[in-house]
């Protein structure tokens, strides 16, 4: 099955909104969790990233929340631009001695100006 | 800047041809990785490496090798292209810590016809 699944391929959000990604997993032994950003004909980049000791991180407008009980996790964007327009990947790991992420289909946000 | 090469860019292959995917990096990173992504699915991984001469199987390795010759370079081989090999491949590295990043190639595009 899918160990990473994010439920909506895409989000439309007004500027200056707060956009909320989510995303869901399977497994309980992944310990880590990232947020990548990719723009079209482009390659995904690391946008943050959060430990499971942890059940929130804020970087500027974004902010991971980190849920293990319900294995779940979000990324809100605050004060959202049209300069956010890109699909949004979740990926997730756990210490098995490489890093092998899953990572989830994306969700394709826009963002209206 | 970290930084990932991927060459080509774009190819074109018919069924049943051999078809080669470069990588090279330039982090010194020791681990490697050959990802493919398609239309509803998110990045999946079909090969890795932990340094040179080490190549393992990911999720989806059928139909795929691997060789990694050098710290810095990772093909991957269709032996026998199909069609199903048709998508977008992404080739990435790191420094084979779970909590870093992974620095990805701007990928290739492969058409089997």
């Amino acid at each position: 099955g899918q160990q990473v699944k994010q439920s909506s391929p895409s989000l439309t959000v007004q500027e200056g909104g707060i956009s909320i990604l989510n995303c869901d997993y399977e497994n309980d032994m992944f310990d880590y969790f990232a947020w990548y950003k990719k723009y079209p004909d482009n390659s995904p980049t690391l946008l943050i990233s959060v430990r499971s000791n942890v059940d929130k991180r804020e970087d500027g407008r974004l902010t991971v929340f980190l849920n293990k009980s319900g294995k779940h996790f979000s990324l809100h964007i605050t004060a959202s631009q049209p300069e956010d327009t890109a699909v949004y990947l979740c990926a997730a790991g756990a210490n098995t001695g490489y890093q092998n992420f899953y990572f989830g289909k994306g969700t394709s946000l826009t963002v209206i100006p | 800047e970290a930084a990932v090469t991927q060459s080509p860019r774009n190819k074109v292959a018919v069924t049943g041809g051999k078809v080669t995917l470069s990588c090279n990096q330039t982090n010194n990173h020791n681990n490697m990785y050959w990802y493919r992504q398609d239309t509803g699915h998110g990045l999946r991984l079909i090969h890795y490496s932990y340094g040179a001469g080490s190549t393992e199987k990911g999720d989806i390795p059928d139909g795929y090798k691997a060789s990694r010759p050098s710290q810095e370079n990772f093909s991957l081989i269709l032996e026998l292209a199909t069609p199903s090999q048709t998508s977008v491949y992404f080739c990435a590295s790191g420094p084979g810590q779970l909590n870093e990043r992974l620095f990805f190639g701007h990928g290739t595009k492969l058409s089997v016809l």
